[in-house]
């Protein structure tokens, strides 16, 4: 159980265009979920956390015209770079949160990743 | 905010060899977790052990919370445990879920 998916792995797009990366938490649901970005050989970098129903919480640092986060339901987040430019390329990578089994405290799982390549 | 460090930045084994990676953290912690990122970037969760020690197969993890720190433990080292180890924590207090990261060990075990 617990497993993650992402959509698209990888991404081509030209500058200026947007593009969307679906997060589904496939077995579980997930109030919680997860934006990170990872610069090569890098750790990751936390964007924002997203909640089902609500507004997402960017982190310090992050445009939040730039990435946009919905989190319509409790298996789907999705997030859109807008007006996408070659700074933009990198991996993005979510994570959806659920209750471990013998904690009171969640779990992260995360997706494969979303390779995006902005021309 | 919370500050994790790990230790060794990056480390190469022969197969067959053991090793212990490490990982400090600044304040209490009420989630820890080990993640491993294979070469195509997907992390799987290792282990989830905010305090104890676990054993998986080959991988077993300690964590002295008190002592603010954790150890990864690998034996008997095979090719396709190569790829970056990762650290992760949840501070106790704030209300947020979010995981700070460490800067990870990357491991490569040769043939």
């Amino acid at each position: 159980g617990a497993v993650v998916s992402q959509h698209p792995s990888r991404v081509i797009c030209k500058s200026g265009t947007s593009v969307k990366i679906e997060c589904r938490s496939l077995d579980f649901q997930a109030t919680t979920m997860f934006w990170y970005r990872q610069f090569p050989k890098q750790s990751l970098m936390l964007m924002a956390t997203s909640n089902e129903g609500s507004k997402a919480t960017y982190e310090q640092g992050v445009e939040k015209d730039k990435f946009l986060i919905n989190h319509a339901s409790l298996t789907l987040s999705t997030l859109t770079v807008t007006s996408a430019h070659p700074e933009d390329s990198s991996f993005y990578i979510c994570s959806a949160s659920r209750s471990h089994l013998t904690s009171t405290y969640n779990e992260q799982f995360f997706g494969p990743g979303t390779r995006l390549t902005v021309l | 905010g919370i500050q994790v460090e790990q230790s060794p930045p990056d480390l190469i084994l022969q197969e067959g060899a053991n090793s212990t990676l490490r990982c400090n953290f600044s304040d209490s912690v009420n989630n820890l977790q080990w993640f491993h990122q294979n070469p195509w970037g997907q992390l799987i969760n290792l282990f989830y052990i905010p305090s104890g020690t676990k054993q998986n197969g080959r991988l077993s993890a300690t964590t002295v919370a008190t002592e603010r720190y954790s150890l990864l433990y690998i034996s008997s080292s095979q090719t396709t445990d190569s790829g970056v180890y990762f650290c992760a924590v949840r501070g106790v207090g704030g209300g947020s879920e979010k995981l700070v990261f460490g800067k990870g060990t990357k491991l490569t075990v040769n043939p």
